[in-house]
């Protein structure tokens, strides 16, 4: 199975300042197309994971773009350029590339 | 826009089977575009992939329970469901339905999720 290590597990935030969150995975997530098969999720208090962020780079449909996700191999960032309250949650990083899928630990995202 | 909704026993005993079904609004079950996972998040702790079955009743486990998941899928219907075996205290967790697209393969739409306790 991939590995997926997150981290910080906690990140405390200022509103309107950026926040990064990083993301490790235990083999490279390149598919033989040529792109990164990992996706970011943000699990906000109560509610179920909502996508954010599919194959490394590309903003779902609604998602702010505030919100950016880069990498390649197997380092992974997501990055919040100025963040706003509704952004607290916790946010998952996701390997799609081979099954079992494999989620990373979390990272919970709190206002100071 | 689409929907899904899980649905099925809050409460479970140790050794029985788990069964839930996950309905499926605004959209086809059949449609080739898309996997149907399940997914589970034990109380305070991550996420974990439970399967998917396909358009055409493909499945993919994961191997850790692999030999007590079954996925099957009802298109009359338009519902997918979960049945997994011989559960124990270890199988209390919040259980989400959830659809992904089948060539990125990411999950663009989940359920609200249903919390389902083993014990007797």
């Amino acid at each position: 199975d991939i590995v997926m290590t997150q981290s910080p597990l906690s990140l405390p935030v200022t509103p309107g300042e950026p926040a990064s969150i990083s993301c490790r995975s235990s083999q490279s997530l390149l598919h033989t197309n040529g792109y990164y098969y990992l996706d970011w999720y943000l699990q906000r208090p109560g509610q179920s994971p909502q996508l954010l962020i599919y194959l490394s780079s590309n903003r779902a449909s609604g998602v702010p773009d505030r919100f950016s996700g880069s990498g390649s191999g197997t380092n992974f960032t997501l990055k919040i350029s100025r963040v706003e309250a509704e952004d607290v949650g916790i946010y998952f990083c996701m390997q799609a590339l081979q099954t079992p899928l494999t989620f990373g630990g979390g990272t919970k995202v709190e206002i100071k | 826009q689409v929907q899904l909704q899980e649905s099925g026993p809050g409460l479970v005993k140790p050794s029985e089977t788990l069964s839930l079904t996950c309905t499926v609004s605004g959209g086809s079950i059949s449609s080739s575009s898309y996997y149907w996972n399940w997914i589970r998040q034990p109380p305070g702790k991550g996420l974990e992939w439970i399967g998917y079955i396909s358009y055409s009743g493909n499945t993919n486990y994961n191997p850790s329970l692999k030999s007590r998941v079954t996925l099957s899928l009802d298109t009359s219907k338009n519902q997918f469901s979960l049945n997994l075996t011989s559960v124990t205290a270890a199988d209390t967790a919040v259980y989400y339905c959830a659809r992904e697209e089948r060539f990125y393969y990411y999950m663009d739409v989940w359920g609200k999720g249903t919390t389902v306790t083993v014990s007797s």
